[in-house]
């Protein structure tokens, strides 16, 4: 258990549709980062919150958004669904707002549109 | 531009064998490179970091290498087990104050170790 928790664990719905992905950062972090990792490709950088406040945006789409809630848990949140996006979706966390010390990976969470 | 690349894209080897997974950067300025392991379906678990000044780093059979004036560095797995099969993914972090714009991914090598 990396102390950084991600729900849920698998989600499968239709296109056009909204969902909410929730991340619980490790104790202490104040930073939390969403990637997106597609079939068979790298991680891609979404979006950083630190301490409640957007701090970096990546390849992050319109459809797309996110927020750090008072508690540091984050919610990423993804609508008018598209096949596309269908995709593992990760959430890690840092001390830092640089991630210089490295930061710690939660499980996933895997989307599948249909 | 600011670039990880890793090399091979995929390897197979037999259990018990070594490899060494390769990546080379043109990130600048240069703070610090890490390598990452990543089960199927799973979140990247940190194998190592290392800054400028270090130049190997090991944690158990990974050992890890850096040549910051060439800008490679290298990942030695030793006496491979079939555990070892995962995506080994270099990340370097440049030194940008406050900001996740600092670190660059790369695309990562699969390792299938075979019985």
């Amino acid at each position: 258990d990396s102390g950084v928790t991600q729900t849920p664990k698998h989600l499968i719905t239709a296109t056009g549709q909204r969902v909410t992905l929730r991340c619980s950062p490790r104790s202490g972090d104040l930073s939390v980062y969403w990637y997106q990792q597609s079939l068979d490709q790298g991680l891609q950088f979404l979006i950083q919150y630190y301490n409640g406040e957007e701090r970096a945006k990546g390849n992050i789409l319109e459809r797309f958004s996110a927020q750090q809630f008072p508690d540091l848990h984050s919610e990423l949140n993804l609508s008018s669904l598209e096949l596309g996006d269908s995709a593992l979706y990760f959430c890690a966390s840092s001390v830092t707002q640089g991630a210089d010390y490295g930061y710690t990976f939660g499980s996933g969470t895997r989307l599948t549109v249909v | 531009k600011n670039q990880v690349e890793q090399s091979p894209q995929s390897l197979i080897i037999l259990e018990g064998k070594n490899c060494t997974l390769q990546c080379n950067y043109t990130v600048s300025p240069f703070s610090n490179l890490r390598w990452y392991k990543q089960d199927t379906g799973r979140g990247p678990v940190s194998l190592t970091i290392m800054t400028f000044s270090e130049n190997t780093k090991s944690n158990g059979r990974y050992t890890a290498t850096l040549d910051a004036d060439t800008k490679q560095s290298s990942l030695h797995i030793t006496a491979s087990q079939l555990s070892d099969s995962a995506s080994y993914i270099c990340v370097v972090s440049a030194i940008l104050i406050g900001s996740q714009g600092n670190l660059i991914f790369g695309k990562g090598t699969k390792l299938s170790v075979k019985p």
